[in-house]
């Protein structure tokens, strides 16, 4: 079956560094996004990776392993607006998304 | 741009009645919309894939007769929960690829909370 696995919930200091990782086991693969998703809000994009290794965008990043089926996203200098849920999302082969169940981030002053 | 618009954004309803929940693409056109649940604390759940001009593909389990897609045009599609018990109470999100950006990004709208009395 297909499968998305990421830690329930993380605490992270602000101004620290975090990393949040994602594995995933999918039938086919076609890139992997990263949404936020603040509560009672719907999600937002991130970010979204096909190929190996690292896309930088500004204060967050996010790293793809498609042999490892691995991904994780990284956010630096923490800020407390930061404090939300971070999903990740494999494509299926049939281009559909298969989501993770989310990571709640909280950021403690 | 790129921007997705749900309607109501929270509605509170008796059981065994029946809500339309609206989605609509501002900014362009969408063949494709796609409709989630979310229950508290948990991910997304893809209930259905919406289909302009034609019928819905839902997902296994969810229940076709209760919850009632219609994609009329290339910018709005609307889902009807029918006979809403309390246990459909939820958060209801639409969503669209305007297909421009190269891969499958998928815009959100804001989402609807649902409240089945």
């Amino acid at each position: 079956g297909q499968n998305i696995d990421q830690p329930t919930e993380m605490t992270a200091t602000e101004g620290a560094i975090v990393q949040i990782n994602c594995t995933y086991q999918t039938s086919g693969f076609n890139g992997l996004f990263w949404y936020q998703q603040h509560a009672g809000e719907a999600p937002t994009f991130l970010s979204y990776n096909v190929l190996d290794g690292l896309e930088e965008k500004g204060r967050f990043s996010s790293f793809l392993s498609r042999s490892k089926g691995y991904s994780y996203l990284l956010l630096k200098e923490l800020q407390m607006k930061d404090s939300a849920s971070y999903l990740c999302a494999a494509v299926d082969s049939n281009y559909q998304l298969i989501w993770g169940a989310g990571t709640k981030l909280i950021i403690k002053p | 741009g790129a921007v997705v618009s749900q309607h109501p954004s929270w509605v509170i309803c008796k059981s065994g009645t029946s809500v339309k929940i609206e989605c609509r693409s501002l900014d362009f056109q969408a063949t494709t919309m796609f409709w989630y649940r979310q229950f508290p604390k948990q991910s997304l759940m893809l209930m259905a894939t919406s289909n302009e001009g034609s019928k819905a593909t839902y997902e296994q389990g969810v229940e076709k007769d209760k919850f009632l897609i219609n994609h009329a045009s290339l910018t709005l599609s609307t889902l009807t929960v029918t006979s809403a018990h309390p246990e459909d109470s939820s958060f209801y999100i639409c969503s669209a690829n305007p297909g421009t950006s190269g891969y499958n990004e998928q815009f959100f709208g804001p989402g609807t909370r649902l409240t089945v009395l």
